[in-house]
């Protein structure tokens, strides 16, 4: 099975900081996309890169796909509270969709 | 509205006590699968169907079944649980298996004691 490494696994900041979070892996994909789980809840879909090198924006997220399709990273500038929650990666392999561990982000005010 | 559907969203049995998950989608989507969430071990995928009929082990099939009778549905069968399937459930379907978006249910927390 095709692995997904999410760093850092915590993350506990201020309102107001910058961070980022990274997804890596030693395979190539088509495609890679981000997920925000909140407590209680389902995963949601934040963004999909398909491209390498591709950036998107998010209002204050920023998403980056490696050149070489095998990592992918989230920025986010100014934290706020409502930021809080589990981050996640997933990519497609074979036929299955393939989640990374998650990086739990904590913002405080 | 476009959701997925599951229940219960809390339960608590006994070992050996067969139980049945539904989880049921109205986006007409093809592909839907099954997944439980421990910590540390992040979601780990059960099984998945990718059409009416068809249905394929994930990594974690173990003590699990699935059927998909019809394409909104997806029920999980836990024939005969055991303390080590307690865990937090996710049910999840997409247009397809790549570049699509998964929409997610809002999960079952499952305690066999």
């Amino acid at each position: 099975t095709q692995l997904l490494e999410q760093s850092p696994q915590f993350l506990s900041i201020q309102e107001g900081e910058n961070l980022t979070v990274y997804c890596n892996s030693s395979s190539v994909f088509s495609s890679l996309q981000w997920y925000r789980q909140e407590p209680g809840e389902g995963p949601v879909l934040l963004v999909t890169v398909v491209t390498g090198g591709e950036v998107k924006k998010l209002k204050r997220l920023t998403f980056q796909f490696g050149d070489a399709r095998k990592d992918s990273s989230l920025h986010i500038t100014a934290a706020q509270p409502g930021d809080t929650g589990l981050y996640l990666c997933a990519a497609s392999s074979g036929t299955a969709l393939i989640f990374g561990k998650g990086t739990t982000l904590s913002v405080s005010s | 509205e476009a959701q997925v559907t599951q229940n219960p969203r809390y339960l608590i049995t006994v070992t050996g006590k067969k139980l049945t998950v539904t989880c049921s989608q109205n986006m007409n989507h093809e592909y839907m699968s099954w997944y439980r969430q421990d910590p540390g071990l992040g979601l780990r995928q059960i099984y998945y169907s990718m059409n009416v009929e068809v249905t394929d082990k994930g990594d974690v099939p173990e003590g699990y079944k699935v059927s998909r009778k019809e394409k909104r549905n997806f029920p999980l069968i836990l024939e005969s649980p055991s303390p080590n399937q307690t865990s937090l459930y996710f049910c999840a379907s997409s247009l397809g298996f790549r570049n699509t978006e998964a929409f997610f249910g809002q999960g079952t927390r499952l305690t066999v004691v």
